[in-house]
């Protein structure tokens, strides 16, 4: 089992450019989310699927969309990046829900110059 | 609302020093309590859980009991190695029915351990 794989692992942008972040599971996990890491804040939930075709925001959806096509996979897309998205970002699943043991990906590093 | 608070960082301990790291909440209904980890470079994975009062949750030498009285979950290690170097986080799960799977997962801001040999 590769787990929760994530890509790419850094990248850079411009504002106003816009890009997907990738996330796949292999554990058939059910539930599926997006959480950015920044200084200080903790992990705040962006979006996050209960199963394929089902999504909802989080905490901090602006300027984010996701889609859930599939079980395996959950991407994230930044539509016109800011700087204010400049962060790490986790994607993580677990089996049934967000009270079950979560399984992270390593993180993509995003900077927004 | 519910809200998980833990001791700010950073902490430095020599090797084999004694570890604790405290976090403390507020909660309704039926929550369950976890320690997370993060090494460097690398994503959160799970150290221990706790999902009723009176629990104790260990792995890897780590312990922490879920203290209802206190509503507390403090992390704990007899004898902290270099390889522990990394940011702790305590979370907790506010289930909408005890036993079930949905509700909010809240963490804390995050703790930073380094252990110097």
């Amino acid at each position: 089992n590769a787990g929760v794989t994530q890509t790419p692992k850094f990248q850079v942008l411009k504002t106003g450019q816009s890009m997907t972040l990738q996330c796949a599971q292999d554990m058939n996990h059910e539930y599926m989310s997006w959480y950015r890491q920044d200084p200080g804040m903790g992990l705040r939930l962006i979006h996050y699927s209960v199963g394929a075709g089902i999504t909802d925001q989080g905490e901090v959806p602006n300027g984010y969309n996701v889609s859930r096509s599939t079980t395996e996979d959950f991407p994230l897309r930044l539509l016109s990046a800011a700087p204010s998205q400049t962060s790490v970002y986790f994607c993580a699943s677990s089996l049934s829900g967000r009270a079950d043991t979560q399984y992270f990906g390593p993180g993509t590093r995003l900077t927004v110059l | 609302g519910n809200s998980v608070t833990q001791m700010e960082g950073p902490v430095t301990l020599s090797e084999e020093a004694f570890l604790t790291i405290n976090c403390t909440y507020t909660a309704t209904g039926y929550p369950s309590l976890f320690w997370y980890v993060q090494y460097p470079g690398e994503g959160l994975q799970l150290l221990l859980k706790a999902t009723k009062a009176d629990d104790k949750g260990s792995n890897k030498g780590f312990e922490a009991t879920y203290r209802k009285e206190t509503t507390s979950f403090h992390l704990e290690k007899g004898s902290v190695q270099v390889s522990d170097s990394a940011v702790y986080f305590c979370a907790l799960s506010d289930q909408v029915f005890y036993g079930g799977s949905q509700g909010n997962l809240i963490f804390g801001k995050g703790t930073k351990l380094s252990v110097k040999p």
